[in-house]
Parts: structure tokens; sequence; C-alpha cells
């Protein structure tokens, strides 16, 4: 299969634990975006990477929450002493990086990783 | 803020009937607009996106939209569901720097 993967594709921790996530975005790549999917609602982008800088971070990424892709490829997202309200799908999704700002290639996404904080 | 409303939560249909699904973005600037879905089990797929041009794009299994410019608009279509279109769908506005906002989806169940 050559489409994102993403492990572990389900975690329960207790509140206060650290847990990390990785992604593997599809090889030839450059993009890697981290989403946050909570239920009934849709995903909610939390940063991306092009290549291994790290671009945009949103507000919903607090001091607790770190994103890594220190070469360029695979990436990894750790929270730091979790809480009940981190329990959600972790989404990571991947692109090329469009010709021209006016354009913008698909992402395609990745199974996702369900945490949940007990 | 930039955001996406989806009006519909819930859709229940019967098999062979027509679906529109509505979609409306705040943000003045030049989008990009797609349709994800997420059919159960599995993970998020494009169905269709809308970059320039024609406003009205053809995705994959019969589905169209829509691109309204003057109404924030980009509506989902398919004259003829089909029970293997129970799934749910959801509408994002690519912003300039490549992040996607996405709306809450709606929850299409087609009965056979």
């Amino acid at each position: 299969d050559t489409g994102v993967s993403q492990d572990p594709r389900h975690k329960i921790t207790k509140r206060g634990q650290n847990v990390t996530f990785r992604c593997d975005p599809i090889s030839e790549h450059n993009r890697l975006y981290w989403y946050r999917q909570t239920l009934g609602q849709g995903p909610e982008f939390l940063t991306y990477f092009q290549n291994e800088a790290q671009l945009e971070k949103s507000r919903l990424l607090s001091d607790r929450f770190s994103a890594e892709r220190p070469k360029g490829s695979f990436s990894t997202l750790e929270i730091q002493r979790t809480e009940q309200g981190d329990s959600a799908m972790y989404l990571c999704a991947s692109s090329l990086t469009p010709p021209s700002r006016a354009g913008a290639n698909e992402q395609f996404f990745g199974p996702g990783t369900r945490l949940t904080v007990l | 803020a930039q955001s996406v409303s989806q009006h519909n939560h819930h859709v229940i249909l019967s098999e062979a009937a027509s679906l529109e699904l509505g979609c409306n973005y705040s943000y003045g600037g030049t989008v990009n607009l797609f349709w994800y879905v997420q059919y159960p089990g599995q993970h998020l797929q494009l169905l269709l996106k809308y970059f320039s041009g024609d406003p009205l794009v053809k995705g994959i299994k019969g589905f169209e939209a829509e691109f309204i410019k003057s109404k924030f608009s980009f509506n989902l279509r398919k004259p003829s569901v089909q029970w293997s279109d129970t799934a749910e769908y959801f509408c994002a506005v690519n912003l300039s720097f490549q992040k996607l906002v996405f709306g809450t989806g709606t929850r299409l169940l087609v009965s056979p």
C-alpha cells in the first residue's frame, strides 16, 4: 500500500501520560499536515510541514503538543501530559507542493490514530 | 475567521433519490474548494475539487458540484444515489498557505 500510513491506529492512555504518533506520507509528497477530528466535527488543522520545515501551527496546538519531521519524510506528533480533552482522532495528510499559490494539490489522508484519554 | 457551513447534518434518502448537500464558506479571497467523503471504516477520500474555470465540476462515482461565487456556495449533487453512497461528506476550503478548513460534515444514509 503506497498511501499515507499512521501508527498506532488506536491509543488508550491515562491522563497525564505522554503519547507519540507517527505518520508516513506518500513517498514523493513534500507537504505533510496534521489535523484533529472530534465527534460530530470536521477535521481541524493543527500544523503542516514543507519538507522538514514546520510552516504553520494552529492555536489549537498548545505547548503540550509538538510535531517534528526531522528528515522531511515521516512525522511524529507528541502530546505531553495528556488531558481528557485531547481524546480525538488525529489525522495525517500529505500532498505535493502546488505549481503556484493560486492552485492547490489534493491532500491524501491516512486512516488516523484514535486517542482515548482516561 | 474563515469558516465552512454544512447545513444538513443528517440526510436519509431512498435509493434512486436525488441528492443535494449544501456548503457555504466565508472567505473573501481566492479559494479552492473540495468535497471529501468518508465511507464507514475508511479514511477521507477526495470526491471532487474546484480550483478555477468551469464552475460545474464532476467527480468520482457520479457526483458533481457547482461553485457559485456570488453565493459563496459549493453544493454537492448526485442525480440518483445508491446504497453504497452511505457515508459522511465533508466540504472543505483551502486557504492560501494550503491548510484545509472543513465543515462539520453531513451523514448520508441511503436505504435500499
